[in-house]
């Protein structure tokens, strides 16, 4: 089945230690995300590629980098995580061209920081 | 600036019907799509409507008023697994997704 898939599901990382957050898809959608979403708030866009062109949200954070390698994979780089970046992260995919072109979510990612 | 309302939770029946209401005042308007979330797990989707009236898909309708800023989302026949949040999301001029923070829905026997 044509799916996206996030490693790791869940992911403890220690205070300032970087981290990577893994996405790839099947379903050869030509946008991707990285939302984060703290619980019981609305997901938070970080940024998008559409493409390999790369949006990064105003207000997102530097310490959060990106990278897009080919159509299937992105990452997500926190480079010095805070207690703050604890959260689920979530990947999502699109296709341009349809009329709706919902998003497609991965399982998410669960971030800890100890 | 953007905004998506919605309650912040409700409580129905089993068996029973609930309509979740949604109101905005986004950038522009390319449609409005709502999605389910069960705790833990990644949103799904349930429905999209870009022009007014009513769209019904089983057991879930959604409705929009353009005009109104303005849609809801009605489950028929509820059902246990029904539990989840529901979180509205308009696209705006620039066709980014602005979320709303989901209604907690809690389903009782």
């Amino acid at each position: 089945d044509a799916m996206v898939i996030q490693n790791p599901r869940y992911q403890v990382t220690q205070f300032g230690k970087p981290v990577t957050l893994s996405c790839s898809q099947t379903l050869n959608h030509n946008v991707m995300y990285w939302y984060q979403q703290k619980s019981s708030q609305a997901p938070k866009l970080l940024f998008h590629y559409y493409d390999k062109d790369f949006n990064n949200e105003a207000d997102t954070p530097d310490n959060f980098q990106s990278r897009r390698p080919n159509t299937s994979f992105c990452f997500l780089d926190i480079r010095s995580p805070g207690l703050g970046d604890a959260a689920m992260y979530l990947c999502a995919t699109s296709l341009t061209g349809q009329d709706s072109y919902e998003q497609y979510f991965g399982p998410g990612t669960r971030l800890t920081v100890t | 600036g953007q905004n998506i309302d919605q309650p912040t939770e409700m409580t129905a029946t089993e068996g029973a019907i609930v309509q979740i209401n949604c109101t905005y005042q986004t950038s522009g308007f390319n449609g409005l799509f709502w999605y389910q979330q069960h705790a833990g797990e990644a949103p799904t989707f349930l429905s999209y409507n870009v022009l007014d009236g009513l769209e019904e898909k089983g057991r879930f309708s959604s409705f929009l008023s353009r005009s109104k800023g303005y849609s809801y989302l009605l489950l028929k026949e509820l059902q246990m697994k029904d539990s989840a949040s529901y979180l509205c999301a308009v696209r705006d001029s620039n066709y980014q997704l602005i979320w709303g923070a989901g209604t907690k829905l809690i389903i009782k026997p």
